[in-house]
């Protein structure tokens, strides 16, 4: 059984779109992340959530928002998509937000 | 949380031990060590965390000294299977939001 798992994969869309990305983790973990990695690889956070608390990260845009139906899903929605947002989309999470993380394979993204 | 400083790259022989340092001079009392290791095209993935001395694991050795501004991450003897992307974070014992990944450090293992 894979512990963080993303859908899709691959997701290959038009501008302005709105898109959404599934991650399911069945670690029994209470916290839950969403990070962007560009084309220069460097890893941003982008939220961190647990069952009290979502904490944004200032930069990102409010065309991302986090959705959590409940504690084992943290999908992330994507408004108005921009040539911008083409990165690969990483979902993670651990017990706190001190331990050990667990991260999904990653949602490649292609804004055309 | 403090910020670190790793070496962009480095590149190593087979067989060799490898060390990468990480300087994180604003470290406080709460915080500790953490590496993570990312593959191409998968998600990064825990290698070791400590907070002083010397931990150690079936994967790498980390040394934390005294003064905690620095530490060192040892993988001994790798292989080419050790490519990667090293990547030293500072994490709080407490709060969320504690996963701050730096630029990293390119480990390439040469034949």
């Amino acid at each position: 059984d894979t512990a963080v798992s993303q859908t899709p994969k691959y997701l290959v869309t038009q501008m302005g779109n709105d898109k959404s990305i599934k991650c399911e983790q069945n670690l029994g973990h209470d916290t839950m992340y969403w990070y962007k990695q560009d084309s220069k690889k460097f890893l941003k956070i982008m939220f961190s959530y647990n069952n009290k608390e979502l904490i944004i990260n200032e930069t990102v845009p409010n065309r991302f928002s986090p959705k959590s139906p409940d504690k084992a899903h943290l999908n992330l929605h994507i408004n108005s998509l921009e040539l911008g947002d083409s990165a690969v989309y990483f979902c993670a999470s651990s017990l706190t937000g001190f331990t050990e993380a667990f991260f999904g394979q990653g949602t490649r993204l292609t804004v055309v | 949380l403090a910020k670190t400083t790793q070496p962009i790259s480095m590149d190593s022989y087979e067989g060799q031990e490898v060390n990468i340092t990480c300087s994180h001079n604003n470290i406080a009392t709460n915080d500790y060590i953490t590496w993570y290791q990312q593959f191409p095209s998968q998600g990064p993935r825990f290698i070791i965390q400590g907070y002083k001395t010397k931990v150690t694991n079936e994967v790498a050795s980390l040394f934390i000294p005294a003064d905690r501004k620095s530490s060192t991450l040892s993988l001994p003897r790798v292989s080419l299977s050790d490519t990667a992307v090293y990547y030293c974070l500072v994490v709080r014992l407490t709060g969320a939001n504690n996963l701050f990944f730096g630029t990293g450090t390119r480990l390439t293992v040469i034949p």
